[in-house]
């Protein structure tokens, strides 16, 4: 079946720019999660969903940072007035959110922040 | 709070060699743990993870992990390696008891695979 899928794959935005991240997860899975990757590193947890509900954002690395999912399935990284650190892949995961179950990733979108 | 340590950020093998891949984690709890690999411009794929039953676990393309409590290490290993294997690995640890169940990566291990 389809797997996660996330856009645009590839970002450019200059300093001070808002962006909009958009995650769709695999269909009927209950947990969504955001992580950041840096260039060379591992990826960072973000933020994490369980259905519409927003339960961690310990991971937002500031207030310009923020995620939503309203109805449960696609959800939106948002991050305002971008920095050049803000420069990273953004990666979503789903879950079934059933017992423990892995982690299954998009492609992640490329942003770069001139 | 969990962590997790990957020893050797490069490792280079020949192709058909012996593949190990070091992964020592920490955690206050019993872990879960898992090893995703990461091709070029992909996401991260599943190889394998222990979720507490097997402590020696299979995954795909031939990739398995022993989990060792004693030596709080999750090393990944492969018989023989194929060129295809040439790829970014993760190991990846999750606390078993908390709802969330959000991942703790490592850095990464780079693999190379020399014909």
């Amino acid at each position: 079946g389809a797997g996660v899928s996330q856009s645009p794959r590839y970002k450019v935005a200059k300093r001070g720019q808002d962006v909009a991240l958009r995650c769709d997860p695999i269909s009927g899975h209950v947990s969504l999660f955001w992580y950041q990757q840096a260039l060379g590193q591992g990826p960072e947890f973000l933020t994490y969903f369980q259905n519409e509900a927003q339960l961690d954002k310990s991971g937002l690395p500031s207030d310009r940072f923020f995620a939503e999912r309203p109805e449960g399935s696609v959800s939106t990284l948002k991050i305002q007035r971008t920095q050049q650190e803000d420069s990273a892949v953004y990666l979503c995961a789903s879950q079934t959110g059933e017992g423990w179950n892995a982690q299954y990733f998009g492609p992640g979108t490329r942003l770069t922040v001139l | 709070a969990q962590s997790v340590t990957q020893l050797g950020s490069h490792v280079s093998v020949s192709e058909g060699a012996l593949v190990l891949l070091r992964c020592n984690y920490s955690s206050s709890v019993p872990p879960y743990l898992f090893w995703y690999v990461q091709y070029p411009n992909q996401g991260l794929q599943l190889l394998l993870k222990y979720t507490s039953a097997a402590t020696l676990v299979k995954g795909i393309n031939g990739f398995e992990a022993e989990f060792k409590k004693s030596e709080t290490s999750f090393h990944l290993t492969k018989p023989s390696a194929h060129m295809s294997d040439a790829a970014e690995y993760f190991c990846a640890v999750s606390e078993s008891q908390t709802g969330a169940n959000n991942l703790f990566f490592g850095t990464g291990t780079r693999l190379t695979v020399i014909p």
